[in-house]
């Protein structure tokens, strides 16, 4: 158990839907970030928040969204939604410590219809 | 950008060992990681490098050499729940500590 939480853990919905996940960093982690995972793809990093502050913008396209709450969880939103967003989104959380490694939540899997 | 090249795939037998290798071109290294996933879960991490040399831990190891911008990792005494993806993540130096994600390497172990 990684300590982060991510939730749902399935979501099925149909194209030009919006949705939105979840995460819970592990006690202590002031940094979060969002991958998306395809089947053909690698891990791609989408955006980093720390402390309630977007921090590092990676690959994300402008339908989505992200913001960290005060509580420290994060929440990022899709939007009109496309057969091509179906895939494995994580959640990692971490300190700011450059020798730790990230804590991957078991990730949300998004299915378009 | 940073360029991250880890072979698509291997095989390998119960109990033996295994290398997979890791090649990468950044500018500011600042650490490298590498992590286990499973078909369908979380990235678990292994290990991780900044100093050239040699990092075991239990039946893994993990090298580094910076100057070659080349890192492996072993696999002693595979066990069929070693099948799994092995993702090489490089770091580089910035405010953001963000790691990049190889493509990983499938291992699959056979009895």
């Amino acid at each position: 158990d990684s300590g982060v939480t991510q939730t749902p853990k399935h979501l099925i919905t149909a194209t030009g839907q919006r949705v939105t996940l979840r995460c819970s960093p592990r006690s202590g982690d002031l940094s979060v970030y969002w991958y998306q995972q395809s089947l053909d793809q690698g891990l791609q990093f989408l955006i980093q928040y720390y402390n309630g502050e977007e921090r590092a913008k990676g690959n994300i396209l402008e339908r989505f969204s992200a913001q960290q709450f005060p509580d420290l969880h994060s929440e990022l939103n899709l939007s009109s939604l496309e057969l091509g967003d179906s895939a494995l989104y994580f959640c990692a959380s971490s300190t700011q410590d450059s020798n730790q490694p990230q804590h991957f939540g078991d990730g949300t899997r998004l299915s378009i219809l | 950008g940073q360029n991250i090249d880890q072979p698509t795939e291997m095989t390998a037998t119960e109990g033996a060992i295994v290398q997979i290798n890791c090649t990468y071109q950044t500018s500011g290294f600042n650490g490298l990681f590498w992590y286990q996933q499973h078909a369908g879960e979380a990235p678990t991490f292994l290990s991780y490098n900044v100093l050239d040399g040699l990092e075991e831990k239990g039946r893994f190891s993990s090298f580094l050499s910076r100057s070659k911008g080349y890192s492996y990792l072993l696999l002693k005494e595979l066990q069929m729940k070693d099948s799994a993806s092995y993702l090489c993540a490089v770091r580089s130096s910035g405010g953001s500590y963000i790691p990049t994600f190889g493509r990983g390497t499938s291992l699959i172990v056979h009895p």
